[in-house]
């Protein structure tokens, strides 16, 4: 699976978008990029994944560039419970392929 | 809330204890997973299992017992654990075989503490 970029912390006001960046430049055909994010003290949450697509959910929306190579999470309006650490991983779909690595992520703390 | 539940929520246990970690899932989900997850580090996969059969072992110290007693249950079970195996142990779930593209659905973890 292809290895994946992001910051490590990054600051954003409360109400306004988030804009979460992950560069996967060795991204191949059939590797989803998935967003997870962990709060403090609980488990992984699944947020959205895409292929090719830009895509929107009731959390986020996650655009892809044309060529893949990078995408951005975006949190349209962030609240404090928002706070967490975001992870961007890339993953071949279909098969039998179960493995989802995890990279360290970006700390994104939303302030009053 | 999480749909995947794990419990104990936390664990202490000294280095002779045998204990298990149970977690259940009732999505209809047939893919089920351990990760291990040291503090201020991303999680690590140790287990994966596929239609209730052992599907991924990632070289875990057989200290670490595995079980998939059906498709809604998994059980970590543990003996003669190290004070390094201090760490929050999550369960994930997600559709199974043909749908992997589909995402993973985490627990809240157990938090097990070696004395």
């Amino acid at each position: 699976d292809a290895k994946t970029t992001q910051p490590t912390s990054m600051d954003c006001a409360e109400g306004r978008a988030a804009n979460l960046p992950c560069n996967h430049s060795t991204i191949s055909g059939n590797e989803y990029v998935y967003w997870y994010r962990q709060i403090h003290s609980q488990g992984p949450q699944y947020i959205i994944h895409g292929l090719k697509n830009n895509e929107t959910n009731e959390m986020a929306s996650l655009i892809i560039t044309e060529d893949r190579k990078s995408s951005t999470l975006i949190l349209p309006h962030a609240t404090l419970r928002d706070t967490a650490v975001y992870y961007c991983i890339v993953r071949r779909g279909g098969g039998s392929n179960y493995k989802l690595t995890f990279g360290k992520g970006t700390l994104l703390t939303v302030n009053p | 809330d999480t749909e995947v539940t794990q419990t104990p929520k936390h664990l202490v246990m000294g280095m002779t204890n045998k204990k298990s970690l149970k977690c259940e899932q009732h999505m209809g989900h047939r893919a089920m997973y351990w990760y291990k997850q040291k503090a201020k580090k991303p999680p690590e996969l140790m287990f994966v299992y596929s239609y209730e059969k052992l599907s991924i072992n990632e070289s875990v110290p057989s200290r670490f017992s595995p079980e998939c007693p059906n498709s809604s249950l998994l059980n970590l079970h543990l003996h003669a654990l190290q004070p390094e195996d201090s760490a929050l142990y999550l369960c994930a779930s997600s559709q199974g075989a043909g749908y992997s593209n589909q995402p993973q659905h985490f627990g809240d973890g157990t938090r097990l503490s070696i004395l």
